[in-house]
């Protein structure tokens, strides 16, 4: 199987342009979760899902938003990009919600650059 | 809430030396402990991991951590580095009254290994 998959690699915007970051896993996994990277921050919680249908607000909900309406998929929509958007995305999906340990596994990451 | 620590944001070393990378969290309840590793331009990907049992656990490629509940660390080591190992490496927990779901992530420390 392919794993996590994300796409764009790479997308320079305008601000107040929208875009949808793709992405999909197909292993079947209940949670799925977007973060973000910026230099000297690590990685943020931006959204997550437990399952389709269901979604929550993580750290940095602020000007995304996210809907699961399938367990492969979980975009991510920038409605208005703003330049504080610009940002290294990392999508990532482990098998379950539940206590039991499941290991969290990352897509390869989206580039994005907002003018 | 929980939160990470990685005080030092860059490590140099030379090749075949130890390392030791820093992590201290905060949290009031039980806790899973992670390192990732991040290699240029790719995603993140498990080191290793502590969920209960022995306090000091084996990663891939030679790390190992040791978790310390009183002084609420989980520090990353290495007896001998290669170049190979130069990456980001980041610590993250994620707590029981969350249901484990969520990944806190610290800052991440560059590992520099040089000839």
């Amino acid at each position: 199987n392919a794993g996590v998959t994300q796409t764009p690699k790479f997308q320079v915007l305008k601000t107040g342009q929208s875009m949808t970051l793709q992405c999909a896993q197909d292993m079947n996994h209940e949670y799925m979760s977007w973060y973000r990277q910026d230099p000297g921050m690590g990685l943020r919680l931006i959204h997550y899902s437990v399952g389709a249908g269901i979604t929550d607000q993580g750290e940095v909900p602020n000007g995304y938003n996210v809907s699961r309406s399938t367990t492969e998929d979980f975009p991510l929509r920038l409605l208005s990009a703003a330049p504080s958007q610009t940002s290294v995305y990392f999508c990532a999906s482990r098998l379950s919600r539940g206590l039991t340990y499941n290991e969290q596994f990352f897509g390869p990451g989206t580039r994005l650059t907002v003018l | 809430a929980q939160s990470v620590t990685q005080l030092d944001s860059q490590v140099p070393v030379f090749e075949e030396a130890p390392v030791e990378l820093r992590c201290n969290y905060s949290s009031s309840v039980s806790v899973y402990l992670f390192w990732y590793v991040q290699y240029p331009n790719q995603g993140l990907q498990l080191l290793l991991k502590y969920l209960s049992g022995s306090t000091l656990v084996k990663g891939i490629n030679g790390f190992e951590a040791e978790f310390n509940k009183s002084q609420t660390s989980f520090h990353l080591r290495k007896p001998s580095v290669h170049i190979s190992d130069t990456a980001e490496y980041f610590c993250a927990v994620s707590e029981a009254n969350t249901g484990f779901q969520k990944l806190v992530f610290g800052t991440g420390t560059r590992l520099l290994v040089s000839p």
